[in-house]
């Protein structure tokens, strides 16, 4: 099974900022399948990012997945207040089992 | 509009059963595989089971395996989730998933693009 670590837990940023958000695996993630989820609170995840670079339908250009093997990275390059949220890594390359990072909490600073 | 609604969480004592129910609409469901994912309170995702668009095979993470029961009924587009033997760790809220595309082998799953709204199963005495 596929380990996922995400960095930093926490992130404190002012809107108008770039975020870079990090996720690394514990082996190689197979073709890069890799993914990144938004969720609010009280809400389900949302999908943001596939197959490592891929913006999923309705995803503002300011979001950008990169990355391959063991290290990806979830980049937001101007936050606006709705961005401030958990977000997650998943990888589905080694499947079954899917699995999670840990998260990083977006938070204002 | 693409959507999924989960429906039948609840209050249950440890050891007793539940069955989660996952109406689909706006696509084509047998095409896809489709996911139960929970989240327990305050805590992180974690994946808990998947099955193939025709039903034919079934995947369970090793924290439920033998005890929860994933199917589908393409005819009527809907989910199923069956838990057995539940214990005060399966508390979460738990989500059905619909997979983006259909995966290439030897790849089994694919991302999640469309999520339910979530249903919450507490097990507790």
């Amino acid at each position: 099974e596929i380990v996922l670590t995400q960095s930093p837990a926490t992130l404190s940023l002012s809107p108008g900022e770039r975020a870079t958000l990090s996720c690394g695996a514990s082996q190689s993630v197979s073709s890069s399948y890799l993914a990144w989820y938004q969720q609010k609170p009280g809400l389900a995840p949302r999908l943001l990012i596939y197959d490592a670079s891929s913006r999923a339908t309705g995803i503002p250009d300011r979001f950008s997945g990169s990355g391959s093997g063991t290290d990806f990275t979830l980049t937001i390059s101007r936050l606006e207040p709705e961005d401030f949220a958990v977000y997650y890594c998943q990888q589905y390359g080694s499947s079954p089992p899917v699995t999670f990072g840990q998260g990083t909490k977006l938070e204002i600073k | 509009e693409v959507q999924l609604l989960e429906s039948g969480g609840g209050l249950v004592q440890p050891g007793g059963s539940l069955r989660l129910s996952c109406a689909a609409s706006g696509f084509t469901f047998s095409s896809y595989a489709m996911s139960w994912v929970r989240q327990a309170p305050g805590k992180g995702l974690e994946w808990v089971s998947a099955i193939s668009g025709s039903g034919g095979s079934t995947y369970y993470a090793d924290s439920v395996k033998g005890r929860f029961t994933i199917s589908r009924d393409n005819s009527k587009n809907t989910l199923y989730l069956q838990m057995n033997s539940l214990r005060a760790e399966d508390t979460a809220v738990y989500y059905c998933a619909k997979d983006r595309a259909a995966a290439a082998p030897p790849v089994v799953l694919d991302a999640f693009d469309i999520w339910g709204q979530g249903t919450m199963v507490t097990v507790s005495s």
